[in-house]
């Protein structure tokens, strides 16, 4: 069964810090994608970036980039120079070819302190 | 480019009684998505449709949910009667189709509070 964990409930980073939030995944499939998500208090689901299993280059958006090693099954968000409209609840989700539903961790509240 | 509508944003009802919730889509995007989120938990889906057919409705309780996509653009869906367990935030997501590598895009949600 595919499943994605999120160890981190909370963090508390300091405003234009870097901070990494992390997730693992667990699939038999070959062939799947790796999404974060961002949802402020006013609840709407924001796309952040997305890792193809196939890509070889991690990858990059903006300040934020996603560390995928493969072979740890680990694919942790990287946000760079954190600013406080950072302060969310942060959600990592998979996807796959043999199961197109996002299956989603608990996620991550940040807060970004001034 | 608009983004995914959702209506109404909130809503309040006592249990018992129904509720209905609409949406539309990115245009051009083949696949939607009805979620659950209840407080502190992440999405859980609802319904998924691959144009106006349904691709994925096991975890909608069907006693009580239904949804539609008539014409493969906006939905709704609808409970009919609410439970105190309905209170959620449900929201709509849309992606060009259906794969692994194809994000979705989220609306902003309806939140329902059932008294």
């Amino acid at each position: 069964a595919q499943k994605i964990t999120q160890t981190q409930p909370g963090m508390f980073v300091q405003e234009k810090e870097a901070v990494t939030l992390d997730c693992t995944y667990d699939t038999s499939d070959q062939s799947y994608g790796l999404f974060w998500y961002k949802q402020p208090s006013s609840g709407e689901m924001i796309f952040l970036i997305y890792q193809g299993s196939y890509d070889e280059q991690n990858a990059t958006e903006g300040r934020y980039s996603l560390n995928f090693q493969k072979a740890r099954k680990s694919a942790n968000l990287v946000i760079s120079a954190s600013q406080l409209g950072d302060s969310a609840m942060y959600f990592c989700a998979m996807s796959s070819d043999s199961n197109y539903q996002l299956i989603w961790g608990a996620g991550t509240k940040l807060i970004i302190k001034p | 480019e608009a983004g995914v509508a959702q209506s109404p944003r909130y809503k309040i009802i006592e249990k018992r009684q129904s509720v209905a919730f609409w949406c539309n889509p990115i245009s051009g995007h083949a696949t939607l998505y009805w979620y659950q989120q209840i407080l502190g938990q992440g999405p859980k889906l609802l319904i998924q449709f691959q144009n106006n057919g349904v691709v994925d409705d096991s975890q909608l309780p069907k006693d009580r949910f239904s949804a539609e996509r008539l014409k493969g653009v906006d939905s709704t869906l609808k409970i009919q009667p609410a439970k105190l367990e309905d209170s959620a935030v449900y929201l709509c997501a849309s992606s060009l189709t259906a794969g692994a590598s194809y994000e979705q895009y989220f609306g902003p949600g309806t939140r329902l509070t059932v008294t």
